[in-house]
């Protein structure tokens, strides 16, 4: 069974800084893109960031651009977004998706439950 | 940048009415086009791929459609479990934006 579980959420300073994981498990790891995407309390979902299974290509929003890093261990299969100079607009449940396929059409086909960022002083 | 927009923002319906969200792309996106539901504490779930593709395990009342730059969820004959909000998702390129989201409501 698929699982991603996400932790590292909590209460960040402005300027500060936090790191997330999202801790996979119930297929091959290292075979699939990861992203990650977020939604600010009573808003709607924002994509963040995807990266390749072999880390080669990393993708992120103009939103976070410069200040989150999104990296891969695929020995731990685990996934990672650090998250540099928080502003209050970064605070958000931050979810992980695997990047999968449905009839080889590229889809987020599992999700974590989430972990909850807040940027506050 | 690929940009989505959905109409309505919001909506109101009845149990057993046929609900329509358009999702509006600013660029050409063939049929690169996802819904994903999500309901109040929960993470989204996909429901359609590639425009019109029904994931496994999602009720064949949910079906889309469209192409190029204008897509449709259908919800024909709505139940009690799907008053949520749907979002739209491209997927024609890495930057997976979605729409804001559309939440249908009970009437």
């Amino acid at each position: 069974e698929e699982q991603l579980l996400e932790s590292g959420g909590g209460l960040v300073q402005p300027g500060g800084s936090l790191r997330l994981s999202c801790a996979a498990s119930g297929f091959l790891f290292g075979n699939n893109a990861m992203s990650w995407v977020r939604q600010a309390p009573g808003k709607g979902l924002e994509w963040v960031s995807t990266i390749t299974g072999s880390a080669d290509q990393k993708y992120y929003a103009d939103s976070v651009e410069g200040r989150f890093t999104i990296s891969r261990d695929n020995s731990r299969n685990t996934l990672y977004l650090q998250i540099n100079s928080p502003r209050a607009e970064d605070t958000a449940v931050y979810y992980c998706a695997k990047d999968g396929y449905s009839s080889g059409w590229p889809v987020f086909d599992f999700w974590g439950q989430g972990t909850l960022v807040t940027v506050s002083s | 940048d690929i940009e989505l927009t959905q109409s309505p923002s919001s909506l109101s319906a009845s149990v057993g009415e046929r609900v329509t969200i358009t999702c509006r792309s600013s660029q050409t996106i063939s049929t690169y086009l996802n819904w994903y539901q999500q309901k109040p504490g929960k993470a989204p779930k996909l429901l359609i791929y590639a425009s019109r593709g029904l994931q496994s395990g999602v009720p064949r009342r949910f079906s889309g459609s469209g192409s190029g730059t204008d897509f449709t969820l259908t919800i024909s004959g709505l139940q009690p479990e799907d008053f949520a909000t749907y979002y739209c998702q491209q997927s024609y390129n890495p930057y997976r934006a979605f729409g804001q989201g559309t939440k249908v409501e009970i009437k």
